[in-house]
């Protein structure tokens, strides 16, 4: 199976500084990722639906980018509901997978 | 709006079974997929299986394999994820999850979580 594989676990920053999130493949699952953010006690929320494309109703502020694989999330100025954890899921092959998570929190 | 919404708290003993419901509205129950993915306790998403929208054809990860039974009853919208043989590690929240339309791979909107206990 695909391993996704985030960093860093943590990213300690302050609100409107740039976050940059990483996810790296154990193999090429081409630029089929998607990007998920859970704040504590809620459930995940759609962020990306492909490496680069936004699901409905996602601020701009939040962008991505690779392919094969290496993806990045990039949140450009950090608002204070944006710290939360962050997963990448691939969805290229079976079974899908996700990453162990970045946790964004406040420096 | 679209809604999914699981069934309650479990507590079980090793080697039962336990079955978590997932009741969808807001959209056309048989046009989309349904996901069930698990959280343990500090761990990652882990996905375990899906049922299709339209065939109810169903898809389970090798790591449930044998053990976990995703079903439906569409006259009631609802979805159901049954796993057997429970153990300790098992403990932790499952998630139903809609496959998007379009992408049926990219899960848009989340049950909001079923914590099962197994212990003895």
């Amino acid at each position: 199976e695909v391993v996704l594989t985030q960093s860093p676990a943590t990213l300690s920053l302050s609100p409107g500084e740039r976050a940059t999130l990483s996810c790296r493949a154990s193999q090429s699952v081409n630029n089929i990722v998607v990007w998920y953010q859970q704040k504590p006690g809620q459930v995940p929320r759609l962020l990306m639906y492909t490496a680069s494309s936004r699901a409905t109703g996602i601020p701009d502020r939040f962008s991505g980018s690779g392919y094969g694989t290496d993806f990045t999330l990039t949140i450009s100025s950090l608002e204070p509901e944006d710290f939360a954890v962050y997963y990448c899921q691939q969805r290229k092959d079976w079974p899908l997978t996700f990453g162990g998570g970045t946790k964004v929190e406040i420096k | 709006q679209v809604q999914l919404v699981q069934s309650g708290a479990e507590v079980k003993k090793p080697g039962a079974s336990v079955k978590v419901s997932c009741k969808a509205s807001g959209y056309t129950f048989t046009s989309y997929a349904l996901h069930w993915v698990r959280q343990a306790p500090g761990q990652r998403l882990e996905w375990m299986g899906w049922i299709n929208g339209d065939n109810a054809n169903t898809k389970y990860s090798q790591r449930f394999q044998g053990r976990v039974t995703i079903f439906r009853d569409t006259s009631a919208s609802t979805a159901y994820m049954e796993l057997s043989s429970l153990r300790s590690e098992d403990t932790a929240v499952f998630y139903c999850a809609r496959g998007g339309v379009g992408a049926t791979t990219v899960l848009d909107y989340w049950g909001q979580g079923t914590l099962v206990t197994v212990s003895s």
